[in-house]
């Protein structure tokens, strides 16, 4: 079935770059999603990626899509401590892209001073 | 322009008591997708409703209903509560082919 996955910690100097990795399954993917959580909160959508897209840059963040691989990251610039969440790596192909999105398990990012 | 809202936002109920959890989607925004998060599981998808119809499912037992209303206004609903339906529930809305939304979540515990 469907699946994605990345890697649970990742810790960075502020100031640094932070690159969060992942990788999915379904090569049918519609929409590929980088969203954010703190805690006690809910998600909030950082940025996204259509499936037929290679790269997307918004401010600070950049993701690279490799269809080939099923290879998705999500690059953030000049990271600073308020960037320290949870960031899930998700992807979808129902009609409504809120439909039916598989999240991975997210990674946690933790900045150092 | 208004997020999404869900209410209540914190609830405590007891086994085997029922629940049902509101959410407001933005203005315009016909569908409605539920999402219940916890730290086991992680996020999964649970339904979406999408002009007051159930558009799809994912693999949650029939406790767990939901239902929305002409104004896209959405409940979900669970029965005979489990100690293991504590959880953070999220609920998300978006236009036809648009990005999703996501509220706040109601947090769920269940004593």
């Amino acid at each position: 079935g469907e699946d994605v996955e990345q890697s649970l910690f990742l810790s960075v100097r502020e100031g640094d770059s932070s690159v969060i990795n992942c990788t999915y399954t379904d090569s049918s993917s519609t929409y590929l999603y980088w969203y954010k959580q703190e805690p006690g909160a809910g998600l909030q959508l950082l940025t996204y990626i259509f499936s037929n897209m290679d790269m997307k840059q918004d401010q600070r963040l950049t993701v690279l899509l490799n269809k080939k691989d099923k290879h998705l990251s999500l690059r953030i610039a000049d990271t600073q401590t308020g960037d320290s969440a949870i960031y899930f790596c998700a992807e979808s192909t129902g009609y409504s892209s809120a439909s039916k999105i598989i999240f991975g398990s997210g990674t946690r990012l933790s900045i150092r001073p | 322009k208004a997020g999404v809202t869900q209410t209540p936002r914190y609830l405590i109920k007891t086994r085997g008591q029922q629940v049902t959890l509101s959410c407001s989607p933005i203005s315009g925004h016909r569908s409605v997708s539920w999402y219940q998060q916890t730290p086991g599981q992680g996020l999964q998808f649970l339904f979406e409703y999408f002009s007051e119809t159930q558009r799809n499912k994912g693999n949650f037992p029939g406790r767990f209903s939901g239902r929305q209303f002409s104004n896209s206004r959405s409940e979900m609903n669970v029965s005979t509560l489990e100690l293991g339906d504590s959880a953070l529930y999220l609920c998300a809305s978006s236009v036809e082919g648009g990005v999703g939304v996501f509220g706040p979540g109601t947090r769920l515990t269940v004593l």
